[in-house]
């Protein structure tokens, strides 16, 4: 099992660009969520995604900001128009379905930095 | 929603000794509190966790307890080691029917003195 697969692990853009990251979750984990780490900080929930269904966004920027996990192929999160303050790490982590499913397993993250 | 709160966000002990990590949650409703541990520039990696249906779990050195009346959890290193050194998150989810939801505490900075 190849655990939760991210990619780029390092992303540089300029402002104003777009920047998207990748996840493929755990073979047999239907559940994705993001989450945005700045330096010497801890974890802060952005989205809560299932197969082609976004469940919880209520962490993410209204603007500039979106994730999506179709039904086939990695989730994708998306940042438009970088600016500086999106330098962070983005990590993926995903767990399985089902109700009081638990267990969340981390990606190795994706470093943005923008210049 | 749920709130989790963690203490201290920075602690030092000598090696060999003993270190205790608390958090709390806001939501009764909560049913599952994991701990991750996340070394420099590497992803946060569970070490230990406990359902809302058990009051204290242990794995070697690794153990967590948990008083839902009171709604805290604790993580207790014993004999430290100087590689326990490492930024440890404690988390709570919510389950529903559709899954389950999970938030973080902001932090604590563990480092063992040789």
């Amino acid at each position: 099992n190849a655990g939760v697969m991210q990619n780029p692990r390092h992303l540089v853009r300029r402002r104003g660009q777009e920047a998207r990251l990748r996840c493929s979750p755990m073979k047999g984990h239907s559940h994705v969520y993001w989450y945005r780490q700045l330096p010497e900080e801890g974890l802060k929930f952005m989205v809560y995604l299932q197969k082609e269904n976004i469940i919880d966004e209520s962490g993410m920027p209204k603007e500039r900001f979106s994730a999506e996990f179709p039904k086939e192929g990695p989730s994708i999160l998306r940042i438009q128009q970088v600016v500086r303050g999106d330098s962070a790490a983005y990590f993926c982590a995903s767990s399985p379905s089902g109700a009081g499913a638990n267990v969340l397993t981390f990606g190795a993250g994706s470093r943005l930095t923008v210049l | 929603g749920e709130n989790v709160e963690q203490h201290p966000s920075t602690l030092s002990v000598q090696e060999g000794d003993s270190a205790v990590i608390k958090c709390t949650y806001s939501d009764s409703a909560s049913n599952y509190f994991p701990w991750y541990k996340q070394e420099l520039g590497k992803r946060p990696q569970l070490i230990i966790d406990i359902r809302s249906n058990v009051g204290e779990k242990k794995d070697q050195r690794i153990a967590v307890t948990l008083n839902k009346t009171a709604k805290h959890f604790s993580l207790h290193i014993t004999e430290t080691q100087p590689e326990d050194s490492a930024v440890y998150f404690c988390a709570a989810s919510i389950g529903a029917n559709y899954g389950q939801n999970f938030v973080f505490g902001p932090g604590t900075r563990l480092s063992v003195l040789p």
